[in-house]
């Protein structure tokens, strides 16, 4: 089975500009994650989604964060503008409800440098 | 609220040595306790999981015993190797909400 696919795997942009993290989640998975990790903060949870609905957004650092999930299988985290502390490790991570205690899987990340 | 203590590294240890990370949490209910592990480069998987009191889960050489009565689920390796290196999340699951990771445990072991 494929696991959770996120693209590009490597993102360098300058900063203002806008960008845009993309996730497959594992088909049937009905939850899905938003994570940011640095060395500074470790591991943040910036929002997630319920069959499709964002259910707790509370983490999305600022205004400039927003994310989408318009389909069960895609999910887009998008940044504009860009600024050179957003530079970080994005995780997308999805999960089954009907599975007890709802173990995560991870996709490989997208690391994102801002300059 | 439900939160996980993990003990900070980075911890680095020579090859067969003996393993242990600290994790404790706060929860309330029963939760189940999970280790997942980082490599270099790569996401987090998990590595193994703990669902009631008491219970045990291993993998891959690694242990960890959910004990309720000092709200602690340590992970333990009788004998590390390099390709162990790497970091280390201990996290939980209540209730209806998301996981809730502790801030990781670098490891380095060393040949």
């Amino acid at each position: 089975d494929a696991g959770v696919i996120q693209s590009p795997r490597h993102e360098v942009t300058e900063m203002g500009q806008e960008v845009t993290l993309r996730c497959k989640p594992i088909s049937g998975h009905d939850y899905l994650f938003w994570y940011r990790q640095t060395m500074m903060r470790g591991l943040e949870l910036l929002i997630y989604f319920n069959n499709n609905v964002p259910i707790d957004d509370s983490g999305m650092p600022e205004d400039r964060f927003s994310a989408k999930m318009p389909n069960a299988s895609f999910s887009t985290l998008k940044i504009q503008p860009s600024e050179p502390r957003d530079s970080a490790v994005y995780f997308c991570a999805s999960s089954w409800s009907t599975t007890p205690n709802r173990p995560q899987y991870f996709g490989p990340g997208t690391r994102l440098t801002v300059l | 609220g439900n939160s996980v203590t993990q003990m900070e590294g980075p911890v680095t240890l020579s090859e067969e040595a003996f393993l242990t990370i600290n994790c404790t949490y706060t929860a309330t209910g029963y939760p189940s306790l999970f280790w997942y592990v980082q490599y270099p480069g790569e996401g987090l998987q998990l590595l193994l999981k703990a669902t009631k009191a008491d219970d045990k889960g291993s993998n891959k050489g690694f242990e960890a015993t959910y004990r309720k009565e000092t709200t602690s689920f340590h992970l333990e390796k009788g004998s590390v190797q390099v390709s162990d290196s790497a970091v280390y999340f201990c996290a939980l699951f209540s209730g209806n909400t998301p996981l809730v990771f502790g801030k990781g445990t670098r490891l380095s072991v060393i040949a």
